[in-house]
């Protein structure tokens, strides 16, 4: 069965510039979840889309949004990039949207800003 | 606002030797997560712990839940050298919060041959 496929994993863009990273979820797997990790803050916790719909939104400024296909894989879109928004992004699926699903992670995009 | 702390953050020990690892939370909640990650790696799902006095154990691993001291611990058992990685614990706030995870710090472990 294969994992949860984030893509790509490597990214360096430059200040203002927008990017957009990918997560292929767990074949059945319908809630994926966004996280960002950072030496300083640590695992962030970005949004969250069942079916499509954004359930629910971390603390974070409106330059970070997301979407949900119908095949359940999403994206990410952060626009006007700042040297901050440099991390790891983590990609988590799950079976079902309902408390006490287990998540399993992708193994992450590296975003640079440089 | 929910918060997670984990203690310690850094753990160095010998091979052979048993530690735990302690995980508070500020809020009710019976829904605790452990993960793995390895430097440069994504997060490894080790336990799933759902409800108060819980308990589950792989290899030298063991977890715990006791949700009225809102604690959750990891001991480690006769550490090996391939134990050594950076452990999250992580709680769910539940109902009208799913899919969010509210992590730990993390505590990166160390074992010296």
């Amino acid at each position: 069965k294969a994992g949860v496929t984030q893509t790509p994993r490597y990214l360096i863009k430059t200040r203002g510039q927008q990017v957009t990273l990918s997560c292929s979820p767990i074949s059945g797997h319908r809630s994926v979840s966004w996280y960002q990790q950072t030496p300083g803050q640590g695992l962030q916790f970005l949004f969250e889309y069942f079916s499509e719909t954004q359930r629910n939104k971390g603390n974070f400024p409106g330059r970070f949004s997301g979407r949900q296909f119908s095949n359940s894989r999403s994206e990410m879109n952060v626009s006007t990039l700042e040297l901050g928004d440099s991390a790891l992004y983590l990609c988590a699926s799950s079976a079902n949207r309902g408390s006490g699903t287990e998540a399993f992670f992708g193994q992450g995009t590296r975003l640079t800003v440089v | 606002e929910l918060k997670v702390e984990q203690n310690p953050l850094f753990l160095s020990m010998q091979e052979g030797k048993n530690y735990t690892i302690y995980c508070n939370y500020s809020t009710t909640s019976d829904r605790l997560y452990w993960y793995r990650q390895d430097p440069g790696k994504s997060l490894e799902s080790l336990f799933v712990l759902l409800s108060n006095g819980a308990v589950k154990q792989e290899g030298r691993l063991m977890a715990s839940l006791d949700t009225k001291a809102r604690l959750s611990t990891l001991h480690i058992t006769a550490a090996v050298h391939d134990l050594s990685a950076t452990y999250f614990c992580a709680v769910d706030l539940g109902s009208g919060n799913t899919g969010k995870l509210i992590f730990g710090q993390g505590t990166t472990l160390q074992v010296k041959p």
